[in-house]
């Protein structure tokens, strides 16, 4: 079963504004992670943040956890067409936070 | 090395046959994940090594699915009598036990189409 929930499914924006996707999840974590996969590709790690963490930054990239309310949230600042793609959030499932759960994604799509 | 490598990249059979997936992971990783993704969801856990010892299986993965890594090195991923709902991209990742990012390194996947 799928531990984190991305919201929203999808989402259109212009390029330039800024986009924020969350993710929900069930059980208690170690880490959190994010992943990007372009259409028919692979999936590229992010940006991961702890459970004793609460705000993280890499380059246009914040991510916030708040492990209370479980649930995270990826936001894109200045959005680029490039930046088209499906993002997924990873909940580690063993307590050595080495194996995780994907949710169903957020398919983010920039319009020039 | 450059990355983790999956092979073939697509394959197309037919309902019956036996297809086998081969991964070759980030050399120095010790860990390696298959997981399976079909159209529109996230990737949904099949099994994972640590080495050569196949430490957890999914519950979804049945017995007509097998996954070996017998050096602890490359991986294969085994299905017998395919059936349509099969079809899917398999994705590799590997990872370092030793890291402390946990972080997943994904290969571009195989995708299967069984007729």
């Amino acid at each position: 079963s799928q531990q984190g929930e991305e919201d929203p499914q999808a989402l259109s924006i212009q390029e330039g504004e800024n986009a924020t996707m969350n993710c929900s999840y069930k059980t208690s974590i170690n880490n959190l992670q994010w992943y990007r996969q372009n259409s028919g590709r692979g999936l590229v790690h992010l940006i991961l943040i702890r459970s004793n963490e609460r705000e993280k930054h890499s380059g246009r990239l914040r991510v916030t956890l708040d492990t209370s309310k479980k649930s995270s949230s990826l936001l894109i600042t200045a959005s680029r067409a490039a930046d088209t793609a499906s993002y997924f959030c990873a909940t580690d499932r063993d307590n050595y936070g080495q194996n995780f759960v994907f949710g169903p994604g957020t398919r983010l799509s920039v319009l020039p | 090395d450059t990355g983790v490598s999956q092979n073939p990249r697509h394959k197309i059979t037919k309902r019956g046959q036996n297809v086998t997936f081969r991964c070759d992971p980030i050399s120095e990783h010790n860990r390696l994940y298959w997981y399976r993704q079909t159209l529109g969801q996230g990737p949904e856990f099949l099994t994972y090594f640590q080495n050569e010892a196949q430490l957890e299986k999914s519950r979804l993965l049945s017995d007509r699915f097998s996954a070996e890594r017998p050096k602890g090195s490359f991986s294969t991923l085994e299905i017998q009598r395919t059936e349509q709902g099969d079809s899917a991209m398999y994705l590799c990742a590997s990872s370092s036990f030793d890291s402390n990012t946990g972080e997943l390194f994904f290969g571009e996947g195989s995708r299967l189409t069984v007729l």
